[in-house]
């Protein structure tokens, strides 16, 4: 049971550069999500797509992009990576009714 | 915005007994949702329990228990009979009751022991 799979798993940027997280889901979920977790802090919603293309801007989406082309994907692009962006990112996907919400594994991404 | 605030960040609880994970929230909406997930080491987010803001009545779930003060706008989790498959992150969230939103707002997450 594959779930949802996120690459890559670690990543160092320098200050500048540009990068793409992978995330595809193999559920046939029609809602997918991009979160970040700092330290401390609850998962914060960046990016969400509710099918294919059709995306919308979450809490937090400045700094970054996405798309969702299939249901099975859903990218998420940093442009210009900057310190702030240094986190923990998850992608999610879930059934409308959002009774059980499936996380990949996590991409801790740090940028210097 | 909405925020979302667990202030436990840890606890422990003895099998067989109750524990109570605090969680509030801070919103200009009326209508909500306010949930509890539990997130095991699979990474999967389940579903605890799920409370409609516009419903009085506290939800329940078998072991699972709410206590929603709207006013106060407050939402702990009430675990009885703890039992050793309950160790988990349990993670508060929030989502607004309009069409076509599905920005769910979380708090940072309880990690919840259960010991023997």
């Amino acid at each position: 049971n594959a779930g949802v799979t996120q690459t890559p798993k670690f990543r160092i940027l320098k200050i500048g550069q540009s990068m793409t997280l992978q995330c595809t889901q193999d559920m046939n979920h029609n809602y997918m999500y991009w979160y970040r977790q700092d330290p401390g802090m609850g998962l914060k919603l960046i990016y969400y797509s509710v099918g294919a293309g059709i995306t919308d801007k979450g809490e937090v989406p400045n700094g970054y992009n996405v798309s969702r082309s299939t249901t099975e994907d859903f990218p998420l692009r940093l442009e210009l990576a900057a310190p702030s962006q240094t986190s923990v990112y998850f992608c999610a996907s879930s059934e409308p009714v959002m009774d059980t919400i499936y996380f990949g594994e996590g991409s801790w991404l740090t940028v210097v | 915005a909405q925020t979302v605030t667990q202030s436990q960040p840890e606890m422990s609880v003895q099998e067989a007994e109750t524990v109570t994970l605090s969680c509030t929230y801070d919103t200009s909406e009326n209508n909500y949702y306010l949930f509890w997930y539990k997130q095991p080491p699979s990474r999967q987010m389940i579903l605890v329990i799920r409370q409609e803001a516009y419903k009085q009545q506290n939800a329940t779930e078998n072991r699972f228990s709410v206590n929603f003060q709207k006013a106060a706008k407050s939402f702990s989790l009430k675990i009885s009979d703890s039992q050793l498959g309950d160790t988990a992150m349990y993670f508060c969230a929030f989502m607004k009751l309009t069409d076509n939103n599905n920005d769910m707002r979380f708090g940072a997450g309880t990690r919840l022991t259960v010991k023997p």
